[in-house]
């Protein structure tokens, strides 16, 4: 659904330390996911991406986590740096293309 | 890599005309293209979804006559917002699909532009 009106939880780690970043989805139906990065003033950044047949699913530093019967997927970074300051969403996309957002998690990197 | 280019990336506005921004894939054929607005610390609320050559589908509670969309081909879709408010303004993103790409396969299929500002003074 929207989020009119709320404000972002935010997530701030030590330089170095994992993160992990929590979404929970609303349509069991659903069978992709996707993990996107949003820098200030720019469009979202493609991450990474899981399909509902797989657990787990890796890339360089990051990895997704899908529970299908809680309805949950996370996002960890490994070695969290300045750079992955950002606005953090996960989408779950429907049958006919479109994707639903989640509301987003602000990542605050301390050096 | 495929790009999607959005174009202006920031616009001023006065109250009451109209304002036109442009989504074009740089490199691939999009047969459908999405419009988004996104508010400060806010998600992106999908607006409408645009597909080349037909009427685009507006999402629930979004003035189909205030936001006009135009898919003229598969390279391009515009959003023009007309007689535009304060209210209007806000960070409007596009992105398209890859028509050769098969959307159920794992991977980056969709792709983002950069955002608009629009910005009615």
């Amino acid at each position: 659904g929207e989020s009119v009106g709320l404000h972002l939880p935010t997530l701030s780690v030590q330089e170095g330390d994992n993160s992990i970043i929590n979404c929970a989805y609303s349509n069991s139906a659903s069978d992709y996911f996707i993990w996107y990065k949003q820098e200030s003033g720019k469009g979202p950044q493609f991450i990474i991406d899981i399909r509902s047949n797989m657990d787990k699913r890796q890339g360089q530093r990051v990895t997704v986590l899908l529970n299908k019967t809680v309805k949950h997927l996370s996002l960890q970074i490994a070695a969290t740096q300045p750079g992955d300051s950002a606005v953090y969403f996960c989408a779950e996309q429907t049958d006919n293309r479109k994707l639903i957002w989640g509301l987003g998690t602000s990542l605050a990197v301390n050096p | 890599g495929a790009v999607v280019s959005q174009h202006p990336s920031r616009v001023i506005c006065k109250s009451g005309t109209s304002v036109k921004i442009e989504c074009r894939s740089l490199d691939f054929q999009a047969t459908t293209m999405f419009w988004y607005r996104q508010f400060p610390k806010q998600s992106l609320m999908l607006m409408a979804t645009s597909n080349e050559g037909s009427k685009a589908t507006y999402e629930q509670g979004v003035e189909k006559d205030k936001f006009l969309i135009n898919h003229a081909s598969l390279t391009l879709s515009t959003l023009t917002v007309t007689s535009a408010h304060p209210e209007d303004s806000s960070f409007y993103i596009c992105s398209a699909w890859s028509s050769g790409a098969m959307w159920q396969s794992s991977g980056n299929t969709i792709y983002f532009g950069e955002g608009s500002w629009l910005t009615v003074v």
